[in-house]
């Protein structure tokens, strides 16, 4: 397996550019997430999904979108970068909702200059 | 206040030395509890779930008060691999996890 993948690795995007990261896993696990990092503040959840077709909003949602087409897949759309953007950003997945490990992504650099 | 808080470190160690993180927690409906390990430009992997009686798994020992909101890591003869930044992470039944800001330890030679 080769758990969560995340592409690109290092993005540069100028203020207003709109962009998608990528997020695919292949364990089939229902719950899947995206978290921003930045120095000091720990991850933090943007978006959610508990399965196909169900998304919902984490802690800090705005300026950002999701969909969840299939089990697999849980793209993160920037739609118009700003330099508060600038993060690393992890996608992450688990099975279900109950206490179990949650298993992340290697991330994506992402800068808006 | 955050709702998960962590010693703010950096710990400088020698090899060899014993290290305690403590992480306290806000909201007394958590019902599970996680030590992350994040190496440097990484993504986050679990270390080790804490129970309610404490667990040890090799050089490491987590316990969990719930009385007091408080959980601790302690890492027993250091070792230079041990270089990470270690996450306190809290999760509530059917719930989003919640992480800590994490406690930065740099075990030196």
């Amino acid at each position: 397996n080769a758990g969560v993948t995340q592409t690109p690795k290092f993005q540069v995007l100028k203020t207003g550019q709109s962009m998608t990261l990528q997020c695919a896993q292949d364990m089939n696990h229902e719950y899947m997430s995206w978290y921003r990092q930045d120095p000091g503040m720990g991850l933090r959840l943007i978006h959610y999904s508990v399965g196909a077709g169900i998304t919902d909003q984490g802690e800090v949602p705005n300026g950002y979108n999701v969909s969840r087409s299939t089990t697999e897949d849980f793209p993160l759309r920037l739609l118009s970068a700003a330099p508060s953007q600038t993060s690393v950003y992890f996608c992450a997945s688990k099975t279900g909702t109950g206490v179990v490990e949650q298993y992340f992504g290697p991330g994506t650099r992402l800068t808006v200059t | 206040r955050k709702e998960v808080e962590q010693d703010p470190g950096p710990f400088n160690v020698p090899e060899g030395a014993t290290v305690a993180f403590n992480c306290t927690y806000s909201n007394s409906a958590s019902q599970s509890f996680f030590w992350y390990r994040q190496d440097c430009r990484k993504e986050p992997k679990l270390l080790m779930s804490v129970y309610s009686s404490g667990n040890e798994d090799g050089r490491f020992t987590a316990q969990l008060n719930r009385a007091s909101q408080y959980i601790s890591l302690l890492i027993r003869d250091s070792k230079l691999s041990d270089s990470a930044t270690y996450l306190c992470v809290v999760n509530k039944y059917g719930q989003n996890f919640v992480f800590g800001p994490g406690t930065r330890l740099s075990v030196l030679p």
